[in-house]
């Protein structure tokens, strides 16, 4: 059983729609993640937050904005997609930065 | 360009014998390696760790061993079952905020294993 909690689990949306991914953890981790991650290629990293603080952008298009209400919650709004954006969405939490990250089970987005 | 690499796609071996994956890496800023298992449908699971310090950390049947001047690390399974068949991601970071890089892991292609009964 995962410790870090994704929902929803599958998202179907048409590239007008506006959703968020949504990542919950309760180990008191102070950094959280969002990956991700193509068929048959690793995770990539998106975004990193640090006590609640955005601390790293990937360089990720603005269609995808982050959000971090609290240290428990981690939120990923989505608008405006492409088709190539679908793809397999990973939360991941840690207590430090040189402490291992652990992850959610994803969202599986696909963009009709 | 590919600062993490596992060069071997897959690995077949026979259950009760030992399974070990290999990776590399080209940054030697890196200080903080782990190993993650993928099953399909399933996020990375956590395996072991290792830090730049040391050149060795064993976890039950789980062994990572730390080859800095060579910038290799690899994963040793003894004895394998067949319950270890997943893909395996070996992955690397800064520990701290160093260059502002502090946190994102590095992963490699993935190897995955297929244990046979």
């Amino acid at each position: 059983d995962t410790e870090v909690t994704q929902t929803p689990k599958h998202l179907v949306m048409g590239m007008t729609n506006k959703k968020s991914l949504k990542c919950e953890q309760h180990m008191g981790h102070r950094a959280m993640y969002w990956y991700k991650q193509k068929a048959k290629k690793p995770p990539e990293l998106m975004f990193v937050y640090s006590y609640e603080k955005l601390s790293i952008n990937e360089s990720v298009p603005s269609r995808f904005s982050p959000e971090c209400p609290n240290s428990s919650l981690l939120n990923l709004h989505l608008h405006a997609l492409q088709p190539e954006d679908s793809a397999l969405y990973l939360c991941a939490s840690s207590q430090d930065y040189n402490q291992p990250q652990h992850f959610g089970d994803g969202t599986r987005l696909s963009i009709l | 360009d590919q600062q993490v690499k596992q060069n071997s796609p897959s690995l077949s071996v026979q259950e009760g014998r030992i399974s070990i994956l290999n990776c590399d890496y080209t940054n030697s800023m890196f200080d903080y390696f782990l190993w993650y298992k993928k099953y399909p449908a399933e996020g990375p699971t956590f395996l072991i760790s290792i830090s730049s310090i040391k050149d060795k950390n064993e976890d039950g049947r789980f062994t990572v061993f730390l080859n800095k001047s060579a910038k290799h690390l690899s994963l040793h399974i003894v004895p394998s079952q067949p319950g270890d068949s997943a893909v395996y991601f070996c992955a690397a970071s800064h520990g701290t905020m160093i260059y502002n890089q502090g946190g994102k892991l590095i992963f490699g292609q993935g190897t995955e294993l297929s244990v046979k009964p």
